[in-house]
């Protein structure tokens, strides 16, 4: 169980599109999701958390109008990355637990691989 | 200071060999403990998942939480190469759905064949 699922795996696109990420929930519902990014070698940073209903909850110097989240639904949470360039070019990670357990473990899908040219 | 320090490593062990990965952390409000382990350009994939202090085995893996040194470890018998990858440290305080998880740098682990 606790299963996230996250799409699309890999994504090209050239500097100065948006490119929006799919995070879903397969067998529980959610109300919080979390939005991570990796950079090679390095570990997980926390970038927001998408909370079903309402604004997200960014951290500090992560920029809000460029990493848009909407968590329209308790099983469905997307970041548009706007106006991506190279340096946006990252792994981003979306993860959440079953509701009831809020200090159970996070699980995670299984990544996006961004490259902006 | 890091809130968790975690030796990136790379850490080489011929196949067979225990392995010990560690971490330790400065917040002393941290009571949950998790150990993830993530493939390349995959997502962590959780392993062991503990409270407070102890140690708490399954089957090839133990995770030790030693709260008063602000230390945990992962040891890994009869290590595998299909044991290779990045092993993350992971912790958090007491909290509700928003609880944050807070990530060592993960150290990557080659066993040898």
């Amino acid at each position: 169980g606790a299963v996230v699922s996250q799409h699309p795996s890999r994504v090209i696109c050239k500097s100065g599109t948006s490119v929006k990420i799919e995070c879903r929930s397969l067998d529980f519902q959610a109300t919080t999701m979390f939005w991570y990014r990796q950079f090679p070698k390095q570990s997980l940073m926390l970038m927001a958390t998408s909370n079903e209903g309402s604004k997200a909850t960014y951290e500090q110097g992560v920029e809000k109008d460029k990493f848009l989240i909407n968590h329209a639904s308790l099983t469905l949470s997307t970041l548009t990355v706007t106006s991506a360039h190279p340096e946006d070019s990252s792994f981003y990670i979306c993860s959440a637990r079953p509701p009831g357990q809020g200090n159970s473990p996070l699980h995670f899908g299984n990544g996006t691989r961004l490259t902006v040219t | 200071q890091k809130e968790v320090e975690q030796d990136p490593g790379p850490l080489s062990v011929p196949e067979g060999a225990i392995v010990s990965l560690n971490c330790t952390y400065s917040n002393s409000a941290f009571q949950y403990f998790m150990w993830y382990r993530q493939y390349s350009r995959k997502g962590p994939e959780l392993l062991m998942y503990t409270y407070s202090s102890g140690n708490k085995e399954d089957g090839r893996f133990t995770a030790q939480v030693d709260k008063s040194s602000k230390y945990i470890s992962l040891f890994i018998r009869d290590s595998q190469p299909s044991d290779s990858a990045t092993y993350l440290c992971a912790m958090s305080g007491y909290g509700g759905a928003t609880n944050k998880l807070i990530f060592g740098t993960g150290t990557l682990l080659a066993v040898q064949p």
